[in-house]
């Protein structure tokens, strides 16, 4: 099956900083979208991206279907970015199947 | 905005009960899901249901079954709890291919 792969597992950051966080799949896929974790567990959306670049604030995200990777910029990062970020990938299997990574553990102190 | 919700933030239960978790969504989605989540292990896929009593099994189906009788409302039945079911439990709807949305989850201890 598809492998999702995200780096780095954990970050630590001052505020203020940017930062670069990466997924790679290993096949061809439908569909992608990032989340954030936050401490109480709760999965908030952040981009549903197939494919290009897309921009939210102090967050955007650029997918390269046909190099199969996808990364998630965070600028300026306040505490409140802390948590844990997701992306998952939709299995092309005609099920609406996604596969998780494993998540990168972001934590910014202030 | 999308709302899921699910009946229980926090849940403990004896090894051997028969445990029922609910999933409400408001947005007229055709799809639905069961996640857990666990340690090291990320979110893995229980079960999902595609339309009004479809089931398909996901990738950790042993020890669950689901029952959809209405399409904003998927449970998750854990049969006869054991301790190795202790996890975040997580639901998720989705209209067809489109990008699925998260209900709170429910943190279930079975002791």
């Amino acid at each position: 099956g598809i492998q999702v792969e995200q780096s780095p597992p954990d970050l630590i950051l001052q505020e203020g900083a940017n930062s670069t966080l990466r997924c790679n799949f290993s096949d061809s896929v439908n569909n992608l979208q990032w989340f954030h974790q936050n401490p109480w567990g709760q999965l908030i959306n952040l981009f549903y991206i197939p494919s290009g670049t897309k921009q939210n604030g102090r967050l955007s995200a650029t997918t390269v279907a046909t190099e199969r990777y996808s990364l998630l910029y965070i600028s300026s990062s306040q505490t409140t970015d802390s948590g844990v970020y997701f992306c998952a990938v939709e299995v092309p299997s005609g099920t609406y199947k996604y596969i998780f990574g494993t998540g990168t553990r972001l934590k910014v102190l202030a | 905005d999308v709302k899921v919700t699910q009946s229980s933030r926090y849940l403990v239960k004896r090894t051997g009960e028969k445990v029922f978790l609910e999933c409400v969504q408001d947005m007229d989605h055709e799809n639905m899901f069961w996640y857990r989540q666990d340690p090291g292990l990320g979110l893995r896929l229980i079960y999902f249901s595609y339309d009004v009593k479809m089931k398909e099994k996901g990738d950790i189906p042993e020890g669950y079954s689901v029952s959809r009788e209405k399409k904003e409302r998927f449970s998750l039945i854990l049969e006869s709890a054991s301790t190795n079911q202790t996890s975040m439990y997580l639901c998720a709807s989705s209209l067809f291919t489109y990008e699925q949305y998260f209900g709170p989850g429910t943190r279930l201890t079975v002791t």
